[in-house]
C-alpha cells in the first residue's frame, strides 16, 4: 500500500466552484506539504505544517486554505477555483528535522491532476 | 534568496552513452541536497540525500555528488528505462523548506 495517498486522482471541476483535495499518510511523518506543478515552472510550495497546530503559508498561497486534521491528515482547499489553478498538485511528508537529523528527505504522494474550465 | 539551477533543461542520450545532470544551488547555510526521479504524471520519487561536500551516492547507474556550489547526477550505461525527469532540490536553515531546481528531462533511446 502506499504511503501516501491522495483524493481524487484527477477532478475536473468550473470556475467559481470550492474544491477539496485530502491527503493521507501512514508513514508517521510530523511534517506535511502541499506543492503545485506547472509545466515549465516545476513544484511551487502552497502551504506547509509541522505539526498539527501549525499551519504555514508557501510561495503561492493566494487562493488556498489547507486544513490539518490529523497528524496523518493534510487537505488543500480551493474556496473559488480559477482557471490557472489547473495544475497537478502534489502531497508530500517529512519527518521532524533538527539540526543533528539526517532524516529530512520528502517523500511525495501520486498526485491530483485538476482542471479549472 | 535561494536559488538552485538544474542543466541542461533535456537532454537525450542513445541506450549506454553516459553523461551528468547538473544541479547549481545558491543557497545560505546548505544543509542537504536531495535528488529525486519523476515519471510522467507521478509524484517525485526519492533517489539520494547528500549532506557535505565530498559526499557520494550511488544506486544502480545513478551516483549523486557534491561540491559546495554543485552537484551532479551521473548516469553511466543508461537505458531506455531511466527515462524521466530528474529533480534536485537544496534546504538550508532551521525551516528545513527545500528549493526545488526546475528538472532535467532525460529520454534514453534504445
Amino acid at each position: 500500500d502506499a504511503d501516501v495517498t491522495q483524493t481524487p486522482r484527477n477532478r475536473i471541476t468550473k470556475t467559481g466552484k470550492r474544491i477539496m483535495l485530502e491527503c493521507s499518510q501512514t508513514k508517521g511523518h510530523d511534517r506535511m506539504y502541499w506543492y503545485r506543478q506547472d509545466p515549465g515552472l516545476g513544484l511551487r510550495l502552497i502551504y506547509y505544517s509541522f505539526d498539527v497546530k501549525d499551519i504555514n503559508k508557501g510561495e503561492i498561497s493566494d487562493g488556498y486554505s489547507v486544513s490539518r486534521q490529523a497528524q496523518a491528515k493534510f487537505s488543500l482547499s480551493l474556496e473559488s477555483a480559477i482557471p490557472n489553478q489547473t495544475a497537478l498538485y502534489f502531497c508530500a511528508t517529512s519527518e521532524l528535522g533538527t539540526s543533528g537529523s539526517r532524516r529530512n528527505e520528502q517523500f511525495f504522494g501520486p498526485g491530483t491532476r485538476l482542471t479549472v474550465l | 534568496e535561494d536559488q538552485v539551477t538544474q542543466s541542461p533543461e533535456a537532454l537525450r542520450l542513445q541506450e549506454g552513452e553516459s553523461s551528468s545532470l547538473n544541479c547549481s544551488y545558491t543557497v545560505s547555510g546548505l544543509r542537504g541536497l536531495f535528488w529525486y526521479r519523476q515519471d510522467p504524471g507521478k509524484g517525485p520519487e526519492f533517489l539520494f540525500t547528500l549532506y557535505s561536500a565530498g559526499e557520494e551516492k550511488e544506486k544502480e547507474r545513478l551516483k549523486a555528488t557534491l561540491t559546495k556550489k554543485e552537484s551532479f547526477l551521473h548516469i553511466t550505461a543508461p537505458k531506455p528505462e531511466d527515462s524521466a525527469t530528474y529533480l534536485c532540490a537544496a534546504f538550508a536553515g532551521g525551516s528545513y523548506i527545500p528549493t526545488f531546481g526546475r528538472g532535467t528531462s532525460l529520454i534514453v533511446h534504445p
